[in-house]
Parts: structure tokens; sequence; C-alpha cells
């Protein structure tokens, strides 16, 4: 079973703090992977997306690949209540490449 | 603000009865998707499309899930004997024809099946 997990389950921050969020993938054939995020009663938003090791920043975000462990995160500085939200590691498969398998999500809750 | 429209945005319907909801997916993207989540976060791949043609679709799809997307009208899946296990989030999403291409997704239909 093709599978991407995700840690921690909840996370809380304060406000200007730094949130930091995992994944991790157990199929190597993944070499894409999109941080997703949902605020409640809202579809997923796409963030960013990887797919080269290393670093990637867009903003406050940044999105840290290391292909050899599978391991994918994302970290918020400066984090802000908006950001209150659940957060998903994706990574498109199939012979497509298109469809999505989405890690379980991690709610994050950032306090004023 | 999404520019994938789904309708309606809640559903409520007794086991057995046929739900169907509707998807209008962003001016320019001819790949639709369906994903189910449910109340645990867990998302499911239902069916894709591209334009009007079914790209992929899994078994559950098949049997008692029905789903078009017809030239000039909304995109729309149906279930055709509602479970309660079918409670859940049903999110549409499109994107441009490109590998890994980034998906839009649409506020959901929240189907409760009582």
């Amino acid at each position: 079973q093709q599978k991407v997990q995700q840690s921690p389950e909840s996370l809380s921050v304060p406000e200007g703090g730094m949130a930091s969020l995992n994944c991790t993938s157990s199929d190597r054939n993944f070499q894409y992977f999109w941080w997703y995020r949902q605020h409640s009663g809202e579809g997923p938003k796409a963030l960013m997306s990887i797919f080269s090791d290393g670093d990637k920043k867009e903003g406050r975000f940044t999105a840290h690949l290391n292909k050899a462990s599978l391991h994918v995160s994302l970290h918020i500085r400066d984090s802000q209540p908006s950001d209150s939200a659940l957060y998903f590691c994706a990574a498109p498969y199939g012979s497509s490449g298109n469809k999505l398998i989405f890690g379980i999500g991690t709610l994050l809750s950032v306090k004023p | 603000n999404s520019k994938v429209i789904q309708t309606p945005r809640y559903l409520v319907k007794g086991q057995g009865q046929k739900a169907k909801m509707r998807c209008i997916p962003e001016k320019g993207h001819p790949v639709v998707f369906w994903y189910q989540q449910n109340k645990n976060n867990e998302f499911k791949f239902l069916i894709n499309f591209q334009n009007q043609e079914v790209l992929q679709q899994i078994d559950m799809t098949e049997k008692r899930f029905s789903a078009e997307c017809p030239s000039n009208s909304p995109c729309s899946l149906e279930i055709q004997s509602s479970e309660a296990g079918d409670s859940a989030l049903y999110l549409c999403a499109s994107s441009l024809p490109r590998l890994y291409a980034e998906q839009f997704f649409g506020p959901g239909t929240r189907l409760t099946v009582l």
C-alpha cells in the first residue's frame, strides 16, 4: 500500500513562532511532493511543491526534501493565527502522475 | 476564493437513496478529479476525467458510483444507493493537463447518509 505518513498529528505554536511539519514516504517512486492547506469549511489549497533535494522558500514557508530518506518537511516562520488549519503532504502517483495520495494531515493551531 | 464551484454544499440522504453532486471546474482546466475525504481526514481518489473521458477510477466508483463530465455542462458524481459509510466530504478538483500539475479544489459537498 502506497503511503505518505505525516507528523505530528497536531501542533500548537505561539503567534510569531516557527511551525515544523513532517512527511515521510514509503515509496521511492514518489518524486514530487505538494503541501496543501485546508481551512475549516474549505477545500485544500496548494501552498507549494518540491521535487529537488534541498530547500525551497516561498515567503514565510520553506519546504525541504531529502530524497535519500524520502522525508519532506514544511516550516512556517512568523506563524499567524490565519495559518491555523489542516496541513497535508501529498504525492502524485499513477500512470499519469496526477492522482494525489494524501497524508493524514497535521492540525496547526497558532495562538495569539 | 475557490474558483472550482461545487453544489450543493450540504446533502442529506437516507440509506438506499441516490445522492448527486455537481462541479464546475476552473475555466481552462480540462482535467477533473473527485476525492472523498472522510471524518478522519483520509482522502480517497475516486475518479478523474480529461475533457469528457474517464482516465482512471477505483473499483468502488465502478460499482455504486457514477460520474460524468459532459461537454458544456457541470461534471457530476452520483451515488446510486447511498450507504452510511458514504458520509464524507466529496471534493472536486481541476487542473491543467500537465504532469504533477497543481490541483485546484472546490469547497466540497458534505454528504450525510442517515
